[in-house]
């Protein structure tokens, strides 16, 4: 069946450097994938419509230079989270639905950061 | 905006009872989906059950169903012979039509007891 793809599950990393994280699809391709994020103990929050060949949509209060989307493929969406700060710890969830299909969404496993 | 609130943060129910988690959500949208969705300790997210807010009947899937009142914007999910598997946290969630852009609620964590 379909399948996103998170990587990596788990990522360390100093503050002040990048992280970037990607969202596949395996199985289909993907005009349209969503970017959440899951503080502890806390519910999804949407922070972003990746588009294939276009921008990303931000929700408001996101930051757009902190928060870099890019969706070059069909399959592939990536969010790099620059200059990270201990406050962007958390936990990152994509999602995605087959777009030739009437087929429900997917989500990724998710990928915890950790900025030290 | 939509906006959705599960006003149980914990819940807990013995094996093989009956569980109703509530969900209240506020939208002037008149067709939209809601969902509930579970997230168990590996943080998969699910899908649960999915209900159509032009359908009237409750939407069903094996031990799980909901009770869908439009007018009062209320969806809560009833699971029946709970199951020690069922244990995880439980997220409302609303969705508009022709997007696949999910507003969730703060989630319910389930524990279900032996």
């Amino acid at each position: 069946g379909a399948v996103v793809s998170q990587h990596p599950s788990r990522v360390i990393c100093k503050s002040g450097t990048s992280v970037k994280i990607e969202c596949r699809s395996l199985d289909f391709q993907a005009t349209t994938m969503f970017w959440y994020r899951q503080f502890p103990k806390k519910s999804l929050m949407l922070m972003a419509t990746s588009n294939e060949g276009s921008k990303a949509t931000y929700e408001q209060g996101v930051e757009k230079d902190k928060f870099l989307i890019n969706h070059a493929s069909l399959t592939l969406s990536t969010l790099t989270v620059t200059s990270a700060h201990p406050e962007d710890s958390s936990f990152y969830i994509c999602s995605a639905r087959d777009s030739g299909h009437n087929s429900p969404l997917h989500f990724g496993n998710g990928t915890r950061l950790t900025v030290t | 905006a939509q906006t959705v609130t599960q006003s149980q943060p914990e819940m807990s129910v013995q094996e093989a009872e009956t569980v109703t988690l509530s969900c209240t959500y506020d939208t002037s949208e008149n067709n939209y989906y809601l969902f509930w969705y579970k997230q168990p300790p590996s943080r998969q997210m699910i899908l649960v059950i999915r209900q159509e807010a032009y359908k009237q009947q409750n939407a069903t899937e094996n031990r799980f169903s909901v009770n869908f009142q439009k007018a009062a914007k209320s969806f809560s999910l009833k699971i029946s012979d709970s199951q020690l598997g069922d244990t995880a946290m439980y997220f409302c969630a609303f969705g508009l039509l022709n997007t696949d852009k999910l507003i969730f609620g703060t989630g319910t964590r389930l524990q279900v007891f032996p």
